[in-house]
């Protein structure tokens, strides 16, 4: 099976820009989550989809957004960029069945705002 | 604030020799699980222990579970230069319905000198 993947893998944007970031789940995975790193907050939750329902949100301000398509692909959408939101993103996509399933992150999307 | 926190937070080694990375977390958990990750790519599941679990073993990997201290460790034995990366541990909340809700340490950064 291929892999999570993330579009695109580096991205380069101003203040006051938007920014939409998408990965894709392995196939059959329904659940997507969303991380944020930063060299000084470490790995952070953002979000989680499920069936094109969020589950989940971490504690990020509503300018953080994201949603899922019937195909279980997701897209995270950020407004208003601003210098801390320079980060590698993250996407994990997981089976969601039954009991807890381990996670499987893509290689991540690099955002540097300027 | 962070969940989990590791110990040390980096760590230098020979090949062949074992490394011991730690974690503490602060509130109850159903599972605990390790990442790893090299140079700021994506995270590599790399182990989970449940809460009922004390101990777990895959390959040259080790971990431990207590519970009781909130504490849990990861040994790798006859460590190789391709372990060098950075370790985090990941926790849930402990509730049912967040357990995709990761929350991650600052990690330990492994370097195996050839």
């Amino acid at each position: 099976k291929a892999g999570v993947t993330q579009t695109p893998r580096y991205l380069i944007k101003t203040r006051g820009q938007q920014v939409t970031l998408s990965c894709s789940p392995i196939s059959g995975h329904r659940s997507v989550s969303w991380y944020q790193q930063t060299p000084g907050q470490g790995l952070q939750f953002l979000f989680e989809y499920f069936s094109e329902t969020q589950r989940n949100k971490g504690n990020f301000p509503g300018r953080f957004s994201g949603r899922q398509f019937s195909n279980s692909r997701s897209e995270m959408n950020v407004s208003t960029l601003e210098l801390g939101d320079s980060a590698l993103y993250l996407c994990a996509s997981s089976p969601r069945t039954g009991a807890y399933n381990e996670q499987f992150f893509g290689p991540g999307t690099r955002l540097t705002v300027l | 604030s962070q969940q989990g926190e590791e110990d040390p937070q980096a760590l230098s080694i020979q090949e062949g020799e074992n490394a011991t990375m730690n974690c503490s977390y602060k509130t109850s958990i159903n599972n605990l699980q390790w990442y790893r990750q090299n140079s700021g790519r994506g995270l590599v599941h790399l182990i989970l222990i449940r809460s009922n679990e004390r101990e777990k073993h895959s390959g040259r990997l080790r971990v431990t579970l207590d519970t009781s201290k909130k504490s849990s460790s990861l040994l790798i034995t006859a460590s190789r230069a391709a372990d060098t990366a950075s370790y985090f541990c990941a926790t849930d909340d402990g509730s049912g319905g967040s357990n995709y809700k990761l929350t991650f340490g600052k990690g330990t950064l492994l370097t195996v000198n050839p």
